[in-house]
């Protein structure tokens, strides 16, 4: 039963523009939501959080959007640029922090 | 400093034998977490160890899968009798202290059973 959900596969944006990945989640419990972003033969790396407290983190070009209501996470990357083409993943996690929960990822590809 | 190692990169084995993986985490991390990701899903937390506390191991999918971390280190997840479906890629995370997000990956270890 997957608590976390990444429902685009992929996205394509053109480089200067908008992109927004999205996330669903089913659990009420979480507590904090993580973006990572992955180039190929890496590991994840941290990109962005927001704790349950809050609706928006901003750090630079990215945002993360948390409505809690409709259980829903978003990042928006502005302007996109050809470097940003990765995966990237939402994770949740309760408020132990022993268990973290990972969407199945989103393939972003900024065209030039 | 150094990050996250994981080795070897890669594994090939044959169905039933065993297998060990090695993680070496970020120095004075306390905690650690092994996920793997098979192809096309998301990472799957499979344990997690917290200083000297006893480790959560709920994400264990099967008997055949264990994990120890000697001296609050080196962690090691071992597979015993390999499946076919244990292919995936091994991801191991520290961070500094549980609870305070970053978790530092490392590159994984692509294991192959044929």
């Amino acid at each position: 039963d997957q608590q976390v959900k990444q429902n685009s596969p992929s996205l394509s944006v053109q480089e200067g523009r908008i992109s927004i990945l999205n996330c669903d989640y089913t659990n009420s419990m979480f507590d904090y939501f993580l973006w990572y972003k992955k180039y190929p033969a890496e590991g994840p790396t941290f990109l962005i959080s927001i704790s349950s407290i809050k609706d928006k983190n901003e750090d630079g070009r990215f945002t993360v959007f948390l409505n809690k209501s409709a259980k829903h996470l978003s990042l928006h990357i502005v302007p996109s640029q050809p470097g940003d083409s990765a995966v990237y993943f939402c994770a949740a996690s309760g408020n132990n922090f022993n268990k973290f929960y990972f969407g199945s990822g989103t393939k972003l590809n900024v065209k030039p | 400093g150094a990050g996250v190692s994981q080795s070897p990169s890669n594994k090939v084995t044959e169905k039933g034998k065993d297998v060990e993986l090695r993680c070496d985490p970020i120095s004075g991390h306390t905690a650690l977490y092994w996920y793997r990701q098979s192809l096309g899903q998301g990472l799957e937390f499979l344990i997690y160890f917290q200083g000297n506390s006893a480790p959560d191991k709920s994400g264990l999918p099967s008997d055949r899968f264990s994990a120890e971390r000697t001296g609050g280190s080196v962690s090691t997840l071992t597979i015993q009798r390999t499946q076919q479906e244990d292919s995936a890629v091994y991801l191991c995370a520290s961070s500094s202290l549980a609870g305070l997000n970053t978790q530092y990956f490392g590159p994984g270890t692509r294991l192959t059973v044929l």
